[in-house]
């Protein structure tokens, strides 16, 4: 089983739409969760971060965690074209290293 | 304010030889990491600076792999002899404060190595 497990999509929404993307994580003793951006042959970016139960928003993103069911999710309203990359679901624990899942391939259609 | 910064941006050598990758975090971040990513798979820790200190190496894949801060300030990553599984994108990766559970680590570009 991996440690981060992300559909690999690809993922097509159009454009305005919402686009959902899941994230599951295998340690119970993760602490912070991060949604990175990815553009082909880029540097991942940072999205999110959240710790705590619950929603966060920031713009038209929405992240959401449920450390019972080990569950986090990213929300993107009113997709763009040019929120088309993949996206990095990443968790750390005790030690600050991030354990990226494979990602999600987003294609927001014009 | 710049970025993290990688050196080079690319590169392609024989299988055998050494490969030296840099990388200059933010200033001012005491944490520098490395990452890996392989072909089709996902991106994998390698190690992780605290200044000068290795805080943790777990993942580095075996003896042919070096790292080094000295000084604090930019890293090194040496390969040596390169082998063909090396091949991927090394990122590096720094953070200001690993105590605050909202550190956030900033990705460099990386550095694409290619063994042949």
């Amino acid at each position: 089983q991996k440690e981060v497990e992300q559909n690999s999509g690809p993922l097509s929404v159009p454009e305005g739409a919402i686009a959902s993307l899941n994230c599951t994580y295998s340690d119970r003793g993760s602490q912070s969760f991060f949604w990175y951006r990815q553009y082909s042959g880029k540097s991942p970016e940072l999205i999110m971060f959240i710790y705590s139960n619950g929603d966060k928003e920031d713009g038209r993103f929405t992240a959401q965690l449920n450390k019972a069911s080990q569950y986090v999710s990213l929300l993107i309203r009113d997709s763009q074209p040019s929120d088309s990359a993949t996206y990095l679901c990443a968790v750390t624990g005790s030690a600050r290293q991030l354990t990226f899942g494979s990602g999600t391939q987003l294609t927001v259609l014009p | 304010e710049a970025g993290v910064t990688q050196f080079p941006s690319h590169s392609v050598i024989e299988k055998g030889q050494t490969v030296t990758l840099r990388c200059d975090p933010i200033s001012g971040h005491d944490n520098l990491y490395w990452y890996r990513r392989v072909m089709g798979k996902e991106i994998k820790f390698l190690l992780h600076f605290v200044k000068e200190s290795k805080q943790d190496e777990s993942g580095m894949p075996n003896n042919r792999f070096l790292a080094e801060r000295t000084g604090g300030t930019y890293s090194t990553l040496k390969v040596q002899p390169a082998e063909l599984e090396d091949s991927g994108v090394y990122f590096c990766a720094s953070s200001q404060d690993q105590a605050r559970p909202s550190d956030t680590q900033y990705f460099g570009p990386g550095t694409r190595l290619t063994v042949l």
